[in-house]
């Protein structure tokens, strides 16, 4: 299978705390994206990392790639209220599509 | 425009009713997907085009579903005779180019087949 495995699929957190999920993928990928859902909303582009990249920022955000190990890590630090989504990792191939997992719930607590 | 529009919110059809999915891409994006979501669950991959053109049509059903991106239109998912486990959330998504590009998302039409 293509899709990301994101894990664990489900995170209950204080806010102020750090949030860490992970997401492993099978096969040799282009780059890997997560993006963020609200309830019933549609999906946020949050960060992509491509392949020959193993670290990359944006705000709070940490995303981190181990091509090695077929994984990948999203850290969101000092986490708030509005941090509640779901959190979905797609491996990139090269025919386009993004090949998403099944979310990773997070509900961060005031 | 600068997001993806996608009509209608909500869609509601019988079994056995047509439905009709309608996407405005972000100008100056080549590339437009269709996705699949299933009470919140994992996205299915349905098609994509690049420009007019299907680049990847390998997660569509053979049956029953058909998409077009015509110039100058927005591009349409249509479903033939619905059924209802093909009550989901359809998303619509651009990206400027291929390969490494991240994509955009439209909000989504939330299909009810009763």
């Amino acid at each position: 299978s293509q899709q990301g495995e994101e894990d664990p699929q489900a995170l209950s957190i204080q806010e102020g705390e750090n949030a860490t999920m992970n997401c492993s993928y099978k096969t040799s990928i282009n780059n890997l994206q997560w993006y963020r859902q609200n309830s019933g909303r549609g999906l946020v582009h949050l960060i992509l990392i491509r392949s020959n990249e193993r670290e990359k920022h944006s705000g709070r955000l940490r995303v981190t790639l181990d091509t090695s190990k077929k994984s990948s890590s999203l850290l969101i630090t000092a986490s708030r209220a509005a941090d509640t989504a779901s959190y979905f990792c797609a491996p990139g191939y090269g025919n386009n599509r993004l090949a998403f997992g099944k979310g990773n719930q997070v509900v961060v607590i005031p | 425009g600068e997001e993806v529009a996608q009509t209608p919110k909500h869609l509601v059809r019988g079994e056995g009713q047509k439905a009709k999915l309608y996407c405005a891409p972000i100008k100056g994006h080549s590339y437009v997907f269709w996705y699949q979501q299933v009470l919140k669950n994992e996205f299915k991959f349905l098609i994509s085009f690049q420009n007019e053109n299907v680049f990847d049509e390998t997660g569509m059903p053979k049956e029953r579903f058909s998409a077009k991106c015509l110039p100058n239109s927005p591009c349409s998912l249509e479903i033939q005779a619905t059924k209802l486990e093909d009550s989901a959330v359809y998303f619509c998504a651009s990206s400027h180019g291929s390969g490494s590009n991240e994509q955009f998302f439209g909000p989504g039409t939330r299909l009810t087949v009763l």
